[in-house]
């Protein structure tokens, strides 16, 4: 069973940078895609972006000017970073195993709760 | 960027009795490959979202029967035949054609 935890500051003022890392056990960041996914208090899901285990990002057009994502397959890790925050970027932020072959979003992190206030 | 609708936002159900949701796109799903990349996840309170059925109408493992999935094209339905109360929470849809994007959500309560 894969297992995705989220690590990272829970409260980022506005105008820096949040930054978030997912380290995936019991499994291989190899062969897979793997993303970030937001969820504001009380609303839907949002999806940021994924990457794949070679480093080739895919990010959501709304968000594009303001995300990285990266992996690092040597520690089991991928990242996110998103510029610029405000007030609109406090939300739940979820990491995911993406695309398999036939399945997406089979595994998730447990989500943490990013704060964007001042 | 394709846009996904689910209808009702909201579903009142009976134990026992059955539940359907209906997801539909802007775009077609269905891909040059053959596939059709629909998915259906259910999130209950307090939890991460988990996946229930993959490509409209394949069931994930673990997910019992009870759930199926059918559609085509732009036009989608997930199904519960007998709902229990532990199927309460909010269903989403997801395309995966053209990177992703998710429904508004349904919440189901008993």
């Amino acid at each position: 069973q894969v297992q995705l935890q989220e690590s990272g500051p829970g409260l980022v003022k506005p105008s820096e940078t949040l930054s978030l890392t997912c380290a995936v056990s019991t499994g291989s960041i190899s062969p897979y895609y793997w993303s970030w996914i937001r969820q504001p208090p009380g609303k839907e899901l949002e999806w940021i972006g994924y990457i794949s285990y070679t480093g080739n990002p895919t990010y959501n057009p709304s968000l594009k000017s303001r995300v990285t994502i990266s992996v690092d397959t040597s520690t089991n890790r991928f990242s996110l970073k998103l510029t610029s925050v405000t007030a609109a970027d406090t939300a739940v932020y979820f990491c995911a195993r993406d695309w398999t072959g036939t399945t997406v979003f089979d595994y998730w992190g447990q989500g943490t709760l990013v704060t964007v206030s001042s | 960027d394709i846009v996904m609708t689910q209808t009702p936002l909201s579903l009142s159900v009976t134990p026992g009795q059955p539940a359907s949701i209906s997801c539909k796109s802007s775009q077609s799903l269905l891909h040059s490959d053959g596939k059709t990349y629909l998915y259906w996840y259910l999130q209950k309170t307090g939890q991460s979202p988990q996946l229930l059925i993959y490509e409209v109408s394949s069931r994930f493992s673990g997910v019992p029967d009870r759930f199926s999935g059918s559609g085509s094209g732009t036009d989608f339905t997930l199904k519960i035949s007998r709902v229990e109360a532990g199927d309460v929470g909010v269903y989403y849809c997801m395309q995966g054609i053209n990177g992703r994007t998710f429904g508004q959500g349904t919440k189901v309560e008993i």
